[in-house]
């Protein structure tokens, strides 16, 4: 089962670019690497999720190494909104989502 | 229009009693999960269930029982309730089995205290 290492907080200015970085150097070639967040007293929601290629969507972008043992979840201006705990995830055995501690992210105004 | 939606939110009672949290999804998904939050915020699978299927069991004492009446249900009874048992509950749902590229929707937790 691939491990994920993520730094237990950061901090960020509102309407700054935030790297949230996660390593995994244990993956295999068809994990698939999530990201979820979770937001005070609410459940995980999806974030993004890649392969190998980078990823955008409307919330973040997913920047994934060439070796594919670390990965950095982009968001690209930071809002209050955005303050969570925000969980890098390689499922296990397909359908085992495996969260660990996240990082948690503080976004000053 | 909720996606997961699962009931109660919060549930507070007394060790020893039986209780259900019901969980429903629309999203026409295959596959659902019970997850547990424990007091330190680790998030733990607890079950998962494909086309009502039992697939996954993480190792949850017997005291927990999940029933899925249809592919869109997945209830969790609780019998004999002990203190250890507080925690967030949530239930998910996925669109397929055998693939790590599924997204996972979570809903909204229910929060159980036994006193």
């Amino acid at each position: 089962d691939a491990k994920t290492t993520q730094p237990n907080s950061m901090e960020s200015n509102e309407e700054e670019p935030v790297h949230l970085p996660c390593n995994h150097s244990t993956i295999s070639g068809t994990d698939y690497i999530h990201w979820y967040r979770q937001l005070p007293s609410q459940g995980p929601e999806y974030v993004i999720h890649g392969l190998t290629s980078n990823v955008n969507n409307r919330m973040a972008s997913l920047a994934i190494a060439e070796d594919r043992k670390s990965s950095t979840l982009i968001l690209h201006r930071a809002t209050l909104r955005d303050a969570a705990v925000y969980y890098c995830i390689l499922p296990y055995n397909f359908n085992k989502f495996y969260f660990g501690s996240g990082t948690k992210l503080n976004v000053k105004p | 229009d909720t996606a997961v939606s699962q009931t109660p939110k919060y549930l507070v009672t007394q060790m020893g009693n039986d209780k259900s949290i019901k969980c429903e999804q629309n999203l026409g998904h295959d596959t659902m999960y019970w997850y547990k939050q424990d007091s330190k915020k680790f998030l733990k699978i607890m079950f998962s269930y494909n086309n009502k299927e039992l697939i996954i069991n993480e190792t949850v004492p017997n005291r927990f029982s999940p029933k899925s009446p249809d592919k869109a249900h997945l209830n969790l009874h609780i019998n004999s309730l002990e203190l250890g048992d507080s925690a967030v509950y949530f239930c998910a749902s996925s669109p397929r089995q055998g693939s790590s590229g599924n997204t996972i929707y979570f809903g909204e937790g229910s929060w159980l205290t036994v006193v």
